[in-house]
């Protein structure tokens, strides 16, 4: 069975960081690429950034580039976001999610989600 | 960017009703569409990927159709526990997007 565990999240100032990672079992990780996507109550699912499954290519949203860091230890099964300088509009549950093998980017297996929430 | 976009944003429904989903893609995507549904608390479960291909493990009463830009997600028979809001997603390229969601209600 395909699992995903995620962990980190919580509260966090304005301007300050957090790691989530993620856990992958049930498949071989290395073979898949990887995504990191957010839910608000305002603007619904948002993809954020997605990462081949060996690193060679990586995406970033618009709204979290240079901020934002997606990265990956294959042979730690687990995916990481390391996210700096936080705002107030990058409140969300945030979901990993394994892509799909093919040419299809398609994200097929999420995380339980975790909550961000940025505020002073 | 590939704009998406959902109609209608919500709608009500009873037990057993045939509920049709429409999704329009700023420019085509051939049948690179992806249809996920989600409950409140929980995170986004695959329904349909390329456009109408049934991901394992979902019921049968669930279909997809469309190429280009327009596509339809449909549930033949609604069930309890299809009440819930759905979501198309482009998986043509990156940024991947999502359109704003169709949330499904008991009437």
């Amino acid at each position: 069975e395909v699992q995903l565990v995620q962990s980190g999240g919580g509260l966090v100032q304005p301007g300050g960081s957090l790691r989530l990672s993620c856990v992958g079992s049930g498949f071989t990780f290395s073979g898949h690429n990887m995504n990191w996507v957010r839910r608000t109550p305002g603007r619904g699912l948002e993809w954020i950034s997605y990462i081949s499954g060996g690193s060679s290519t990586i995406y970033y949203a618009d709204s979290v580039k240079g901020r934002f860091t997606i990265s990956r230890d294959n042979a730690k099964n687990s995916l990481y976001l390391q996210m700096n300088s936080l705002r107030g509009e990058d409140t969300a549950v945030y979901y990993c999610a394994r892509g799909r093998s093919g040419r299809n980017y398609c994200p097929d297996s999420w995380g339980q989600g975790t909550l961000v929430t940025v505020s002073s | 960017d590939i704009q998406m976009t959902q109609s209608p944003s919500s709608l009500s429904a009873s037990l057993g009703d045939r509920v049709t989903i429409t999704c329009r893609a700023s420019q085509a995507i051939d049948t690179y569409l992806n249809w996920y549904q989600q409950k409140p608390g929980k995170a986004p479960t695959l329904l349909i990927y390329d456009a109408s291909s049934l991901q394992s493990g979902v019921p049968s009463r669930f279909s997809g159709r469309g190429s280009g830009t327009d596509f339809t997600l449909t549930v033949s028979s609604l069930q309890p526990e299809d009440f819930a809001t759905y979501y198309c997603q482009q998986g043509h390229s990156a940024p991947l997007t999502f359109g704003p969601g169709t949330r499904v209600d008991l009437k």
